[in-house]
């Protein structure tokens, strides 16, 4: 969807590597979230942002890390790739809470070898 | 932890043949929403429901809203190609900032 990109779209990293995923919006949006989604578990929330510097875990955060350091840039690191972070990521928006959808990005597909 | 759980998990059918998933809370949701991820895409959402017992219409696809708020379904009548695809719910509770996602349901259909 328009106004919301992440980078990269490919990337394959060294188990132990650090990486960091990128989420970029133009909406102005409030609310951005990380999540990872893998098959038969669906859409799990990773992290989550509120504003500037305000961010909080999801329900699988063990071993990510986040920052927002302006509105519009929501940073993913993984401070040491794990197999079992392979995963396609896909950065959300959204206006306000309950607001009338998400969108989200294209998706990161991240293999860790 | 709140939990949403969708099923089935998969759904083949024949072209023109009739598909509903199903979404269930363990907790009373202040609203859900569902959206369709195409094979290789990203989600992109498809409506929200907010009134217990409330219904909505897209099309060929139904939506409903438990009466207790804490199941809904989706429905589409007369399958087309075009909806294949993977379904997900997603619930909210109240006063959170962040949707529960159910496991999705991956729809195929034979021509």
């Amino acid at each position: 969807d328009a106004g919301i990109t992440q980078s990269p779209r490919h990337k394959v990293t060294e188990t132990g590597t650090p990486v960091t995923l990128r989420c970029h919006q133009t909406e102005n949006h409030r609310y951005m979230y990380w999540y990872r989604q893998d098959p038969g578990h669906g859409l799990r929330l990773i992290h989550y942002s509120y504003g500037v510097k305000d961010t909080d875990k999801g329900e699988v955060s063990d071993g990510y890390s986040v920052s927002r350091s302006k509105t519009e840039d929501f940073l993913l690191t993984l401070e040491s790739a794990t197999s079992s972070q392979t995963s396609v990521y896909f950065c959300a928006i959204s206006e306000s809470e309950g607001a009338l959808g998400y969108t989200f990005g294209s998706g990161t597909r991240l293999t860790v070898v | 932890g709140q939990q949403v759980m969708q099923i089935p998990q998969y759904q083949h059918v024949q072209e023109g043949e009739d598909f509903t998933t199903y979404c269930n809370s363990s907790t009373t949701l202040s609203n859900i929403q569902w959206y369709k991820q195409r094979p290789g895409g990203h989600p992109v959402f498809l409506i929200q429901l907010v009134k217990s017992g409330e219904v909505k219409k897209q099309k060929r696809l139904t939506f409903q809203f438990g009466e207790a708020k804490k199941n809904s379904s989706l429905h589409i009548t007369a399958t087309q190609t075009t909806d294949v695809g993977t379904y997900f719910c997603a619930g909210s509770i109240q006063g959170a900032q962040k949707l529960v996602f159910g496991q999705g349901t991956r729809l195929t259909i034979n021509p």
